[in-house]
């Protein structure tokens, strides 16, 4: 069965660094491009980037590219997401998923297992 | 990159009638790269079509997903009380970012 297990809520302050996971089971990490997701409060889901643990080839939304580092290690199975200074826009429910898609290499597919999200409370 | 615009913003319908959420896509796009989820308070979104019109693992026939040029529909039939949640579309080109609408909140009228 596949699972994928984030970590628990986390509450910092402005400047602070923070990484979050996301433990995967049940199918093979490596061949499966993982994603980030973030939903503010209130709003809708916004697409941060992904991670192929195969290779460790990331891909970034234009909008997040240099705030946040993706990666993954695929002797855990696990992916991560991580902050080098936080602001309070960065307050929000962090999703990992699993991509899957008919060309795996293009790094563009449909989310078909989510984690249960990361509550990241950033306070000023 | 593609924006997608969902609409209405809320729905309000009862029990047994059917919802006719849309999507529409800032251009034209080669193929139907186009996923729409569900997602309910608290918890994480989960797939209901893929490629258009595709239905995922465990979806019941009562959700069919449609195309029409730019124009991207999710259609439930037979509303049962469990469906009422906010739909998310979603689509994926020929090379990343993956882009989600703004969502549709279906509720009980």
């Amino acid at each position: 069965e596949v699972h994928l297990e984030q970590s628990r809520a986390e509450v910092r302050k402005s400047g602070e660094s923070l990484k979050i996971f996301c433990q995967v089971s049940g199918y093979t990490f490596t061949s499966h491009w993982i994603a980030w997701v973030r939903q503010r409060p209130g709003k809708g889901l916004e697409w941060l980037g992904i991670v192929y643990p195969g290779d460790s080839d990331t891909r970034y939304s234009p909008a997040i590219q240099g705030q946040v580092i993706i990666s993954a290690d695929k002797t855990t199975n696990t992916a991560f997401l991580e902050w080098g200074g936080l602001k309070a826009s960065d307050t929000g429910i962090y999703f990992c998923a699993r991509q899957r898609s008919l060309i795996v290499s293009i790094g563009t597919g449909w989310y078909d297992f989510w984690g249960q999200g990361t509550h990241v409370t950033v306070s000023s | 990159e593609i924006v997608l615009t969902q609409s209405p913003g809320t729905l309000s319908l009862s029990p047994g009638e059917r919802a006719t959420l849309s999507c529409r896509a800032s251009r034209s796009v080669a193929r139907t790269y186009v996923a729409w989820y569900q997602q309910k308070p608290g918890q994480a979104p989960r797939l209901l079509i893929y490629d258009g019109s595709t239905r995922a693992t465990g979806i019941p026939d009562r959700f069919t997903g449609s195309e029409f040029g730019t124009d991207f529909t999710l259609t439930i039939s037979g509303l049962e009380p469990d469906d009422f949640a906010v739909y998310y579309c979603q689509y994926y080109g020929a090379s990343p970012p993956d882009t989600f609408g703004q969502g549709t909140k279906l509720e009980i009228k």
